[in-house]
């Protein structure tokens, strides 16, 4: 079963910060918040991941709070492109991944 | 990066027929690989996890005789449909496990391969 809750969709004005919250209050000590998306009719992609830290990359931002209980991936910029739906995913670093419904992002010109 | 090869992208068979769907790691060793399948406008659905030189795992629910799981290889994983309906039309994806340089195991997913059974 999935461990997170995402509303099931947001828009984004283009060229702004999207932000796409995730709550996991029953994440245990072990599990990392992953974030994955997809766009149409294309295998997951990964974005980040991270434990207890924040985290940036090339692709993204996560926020999590110090309590673990809820994390916020950041899109600095959101293009049209990044139109896809995104999952945040609560696993431990060998579990398999496990979907639940996601959010639907649509990036607005 | 690790990238994961999924072959055909699409597919259309008669009903009735089987079809094999490929998997592969293209440049990292995979002991373990998953198979999901996704309808439309739902989310990816694990159906097995397949380990390399034994049987796969099945999810409660998948049919073990109907979706046939290989792993032959450190590098290779297949999917047969067998005596395919037209309720098993839909979009299956793969996904490779491997160990990275961090020592966490990172999961990388193929393209997809869409089935469509007349």
């Amino acid at each position: 079963d999935a461990k997170t809750t995402q509303p099931p969709s947001m828009d984004c004005a283009e060229g702004r910060a999207a932000n796409l919250p995730c709550n996991h209050s029953t994440i245990s000590g072990n599990e990392y918040v992953y974030w994955y998306r997809q766009i149409h009719s294309q295998g997951p992609q990964y974005i980040i991941h991270g434990l207890k830290n924040n985290e940036t990359n090339e692709m993204a931002s996560l926020i999590i709070t110090e309590d673990r209980k809820s994390s916020t991936l950041i899109l600095p910029h959101a293009t049209l492109r990044d139109t896809a739906v995104y999952y945040c995913i609560v696993r431990a670093s060998y579990d398999k991944v496990i979907f639940g419904p996601g959010t639907s992002l649509s990036v607005i010109p | 990066g690790a990238v994961v090869s999924q072959h055909p992208s699409w597919v259309i068979c008669k009903s009735g027929t089987s079809v094999k769907i490929e998997c592969r790691s293209l440049d990292f060793q995979a002991t373990t690989m998953f198979w999901y399948r996704q309808f439309p406008k739902q989310s990816l659905m694990l159906m097995a996890t397949s380990n390399e030189g034994s049987k796969a795992t099945y999810e409660q629910g998948v049919e073990k005789d109907k979706f046939l799981i290989n792993h032959a290889s450190l590098t290779l994983s297949t999917l047969t449909v067998t005596s395919a309906h037209p309720e098993d039309s839909s979009f299956y994806i793969c996904s490779a496990r491997g160990e990275t340089v961090e020592g966490n195991y990172g999961y990388t997913f193929g393209s997809g391969t869409r089935l469509t059974v007349v």
